[in-house]
């Protein structure tokens, strides 16, 4: 089965400065999707960025982006710059080719001191 | 284009009691996935509904059910709550078409369940 685990349950950052979140995983699969979304106060799931297990370049999206070492079995966020808004849980999420479900991580808590 | 949509909101029931749960996909969509998130925890997978039809599930008992409507509403059905079923009860919506690409889901607000 896969998992995925996410070690920091809290992070907090500075405004305007950089905050990298951690995650690994466990799966026997060759293909497959990482994820990670957004959880604000508002408890709606926000997909933040993605990344496609057999694209070697790593996924951005503005100030988001990821550090994936598939043989580590490894995907960090990073976020740069950031802001206010950028408070909320963030989960890493795995699923794989054709599969109907998500597999999350426990979840990291991001506060941004202003 | 309308998101998806959950409710009620809150829902407060006793244990061994039943409820129900509604979801709208959003416009388009023609597939359905529920998840559980318990306080503090990640969500988890219960089921997956596809031309009104499961599609897979999660580790959960036969007292979780569901139904998926031909407008591809949904319903998540609990039976003799228990305690440990206080959660938040996600669904998602996403379009299934051919190919094993991936469909992104679009999750609703959630409805928040408490057992007492």
């Amino acid at each position: 089965a896969q998992t995925v685990t996410q070690s920091q349950p809290e992070m907090s950052v500075q405004e305007a400065e950089t905050v990298t979140l951690s995650c690994t995983y466990d799966t026997s699969e060759s293909d497959y999707y990482l994820f990670w979304y957004k959880q604000p106060p508002s408890r709606q799931m926000i997909l933040v960025i993605r990344q496609e297990a057999y694209k070697q370049q790593n996924a951005t999206e503005n100030r988001f982006s990821v550090n994936f070492q598939k043989a580590a079995k490894s995907f960090s966020l990073k976020i740069s710059d950031s802001q206010l808004g950028d408070a909320a849980m963030y989960f890493c999420a795995y699923t794989g080719r054709g599969a109907q479900k998500l597999v999350f991580g426990q979840g990291t808590r991001l506060t941004i001191n202003p | 284009e309308t998101g998806v949509t959950q409710s009620p909101t809150h829902l407060i029931k006793t244990r061994g009691q039943q409820v129900t749960l509604r979801c709208s996909s959003q416009s388009g969509h023609n597939t359905v996935s529920w998840y559980q998130q318990a306080l503090g925890q990640g969500p988890q997978f219960i089921f997956q509904y596809y031309r009104e039809e499961e599609n897979g599930r999660g580790n959960f008992p036969p007292r979780f059910s569901g139904l998926q409507f031909p407008n591809y509403s949904s319903e998540l059905n609990v039976n003799a709550l228990e305690l440990d079923d206080s959660a938040l009860y996600l669904c998602a919506s996403s379009l299934t078409h051919g190919g094993s690409g991936f469909n992104e889901q679009f999750f609703g607000p959630g409805t928040r369940l408490t057992v007492l």
